[in-house]
């Protein structure tokens, strides 16, 4: 089992719809989570971080967080063509200090 | 790219030959990271830097050296690169302070093939 584990996708959305991305983690005593958007040839550029069970939001991204169920998810509201992208989900585990490890990321289309 | 600077951005080598890159930051945070992303493994942790000639591995350093002189720069170096490395390699950063999470900020990346 992978320690962070996303479905690859690609996910497929109308433009103006809700996506939906989760992320699931293997250590139980992880810390803190991030959300990277990745654009094709470009460097991973960090959109969102979540530490606390629930929810937080900014602008048209939302973050929940369910450390007992050990997932963690990203909404995209009124997804638009530039939020096509790839999303990597990024865990802090308990014992890594201050490493992160990566999921394979989920690739988004938003289609107009 | 959060003031980080990766040099050289694309690179082409021959197996065998030694490789440096360069990382630059001039946010003069103290840990730093070398990731290598491949299609089907995502963000693999090479090396990471948690000071002035504070280094440890990540999960694939095999075949891969690092060295931190300065806060600002670190270097990763293929001693004698293979056709196994080609990838495409990401610098990080990032600072650990009060009402911080360890977000890490990434460089432009460089785009290396072993012929």
């Amino acid at each position: 089992q992978k320690e962070v584990e996303q479905n690859s996708g690609p996910l497929s959305v109308p433009e103006g719809a809700i996506a939906s991305l989760n992320c699931t983690y293997s250590d139980r005593g992880s810390q803190s989570f991030f959300w990277y958007r990745q654009y094709s040839g470009k460097s991973p550029e960090l959109i969102m971080f979540i530490y606390s069970n629930g929810d937080k939001e900014d602008g048209r991204f939302t973050a929940q967080l369910n450390k007992a169920s050990q997932y963690v998810s990203l909404l995209i509201r009124d997804s638009q063509p530039s939020d096509s992208a790839t999303y990597l989900c990024a865990v802090n585990p308990q014992a890594a200090g201050n490493k992160l490890t990566f999921g394979g990321g989920t690739r988004v289309l938003v289609k107009p | 790219d959060a003031g980080i600077t990766q040099s050289p951005r694309h690179k082409v080598t021959e197996t065998g030959t030694p490789v440096t890159l360069r990382c630059h930051q001039t946010e003069n945070h103290r840990y730093m990271y070398w990731y290598r992303q491949d299609p089907g493994h995502g963000l693999r942790l090479i090396h990471y830097s948690y000071g002035v000639k504070d280094t440890d591995k990540g999960e694939v350093s095999d075949g891969y050296s690092v060295s931190r002189s300065k806060t600002e720069d670190f270097l990763l170096t293929l001693e004698s690169a293979t056709s196994s490395q080609t990838s495409v390699y990401f610098c990080a950063i990032s600072e650990v302070l009060s009402g911080s999470y360890n977000e890490q900020f990434f460089g432009p990346g460089t785009r290396l093939t072993v012929l």
